[in-house]
C-alpha cells in the first residue's frame, strides 16, 4: 500500500510569487490534513479535509493560503502571494476514521521563500 | 486548550541502552489520544506509538513502550535497547475531540525532542 505523498519535495520562490503544493494520502483515507512546521516552532495544523469538504480550517494563518481537494482525492494548498515568513516545511496527513489512532504523513514539502 | 509540552530540548544515549523521552499534555477533554512520531534527518514523519485516554493498560510496539500517567498527564516515551538508527527528533502529540474546543480531529504537537545515540 502506497504511503502518502507530497510534491514537491523542496520549493524556493521570491517573496510575491505563488507556489502550488499537492498532497496524494492514502488510498480511501477520507481525512487529509494539512499541518506546517517553521523553523524553531511546534507543528501547527492548518486544515483538515473529510473527502472533499473543509471540516475545519481554523489553522489557515491568512488568505493568501488556499486549500483545495476535488473529487476527494488529492490534495493542493496554494500560497499566493508568497511571503518571508511562510517558509518551513508542510506535512500532509491522511487517516480512514476522524478518531483513529493513526494519522499517516507524507514526507513533507520543504519551501523557502526568499 | 490543548497543550503538549516536552522539555528535553535534546539527549543522549549510549548504544543499547534505555531511554525516556518526556511529554506532559493539558485537556479538560476526557477522551483523547496520545501520538509519538520519530522524524529523522530524511524529514518523513515516522508514527511509532499510540494510547488512547481510556486504555487500561499502557501501548507497547517493539522496542517502543508508552508509559501513560493520567493522573499526572504524563505520556514518556521507552526506547529500549537504543540503536544508531534511533537518532532523530521526536514529537509527541494530542489528539481531542472537537467537542472540546478543537474543530476538529487535529493533533497538537510538542517542541520535540532530539536524541542522539552514540556508539
Amino acid at each position: 500500500e502506497a504511503g502518502v505523498t507530497q510534491f514537491p519535495s523542496h520549493s524556493v520562490i521570491e517573496k510575491g510569487q505563488t507556489v502550488t503544493l499537492r498532497c496524494d494520502p492514502i488510498s480511501g483515507h477520507d481525512n487529509l490534513y494539512w499541518y506546517r512546521r517553521v523553523m524553531g516552532k511546534e507543528i501547527k495544523f492548518l486544515l483538515h479535509f473529510v473527502k472533499e469538504s473543509k471540516q475545519d480550517e481554523s489553522g489557515m494563518p491568512n488568505n493568501r493560503f488556499l486549500a483545495e481537494r476535488t473529487g476527494g482525492t488529492y490534495s493542493t494548498l496554494k500560497v499566493q502571494p508568497a511571503e518571508l515568513e511562510d517558509s518551513g516545511v508542510y506535512f500532509c496527513a491522511s487517516s480512514q476514521r476522524l478518531a483513529a489512532n493513526e494519522q499517516f504523513f507524507g514526507p513533507g514539502t520543504r519551501l523557502t521563500v526568499l | 486548550a490543548q497543550k503538549i509540552t516536552q522539555t528535553q530540548p535534546g539527549m543522549f544515549v549510549q548504544e543499547k541502552e534505555a531511554v525516556t523521552l518526556d511529554c506532559t499534555y493539558d485537556t479538560s477533554d476526557p477522551s483523547y489520544g496520545l501520538f509519538w512520531y520519530k522524524q529523522p534527518s530524511s524529514g518523513e514523519m515516522i508514527f511509532l506509538i499510540y494510547q488512547g485516554s481510556y486504555d487500561q493498560q499502557n501501548a507497547t510496539e517493539g522496542r517502543y513502550s508508552l508509559n501513560f500517567q493520567k493522573a499526572r498527564k504524563s505520556a514518556n516515551l521507552v526506547i529500549s535497547a537504543s540503536q544508531l538508527g534511533d537518532s532523530a527528533m521526536y514529537f509527541c502529540a494530542m489528539r481531542v475531540s472537537p467537542y472540546s474546543g478543537a474543530g476538529s480531529y487535529q493533533l497538537t504537537f510538542g517542541k520535540g525532542t532530539k536524541l542522539s545515540v552514540i556508539p
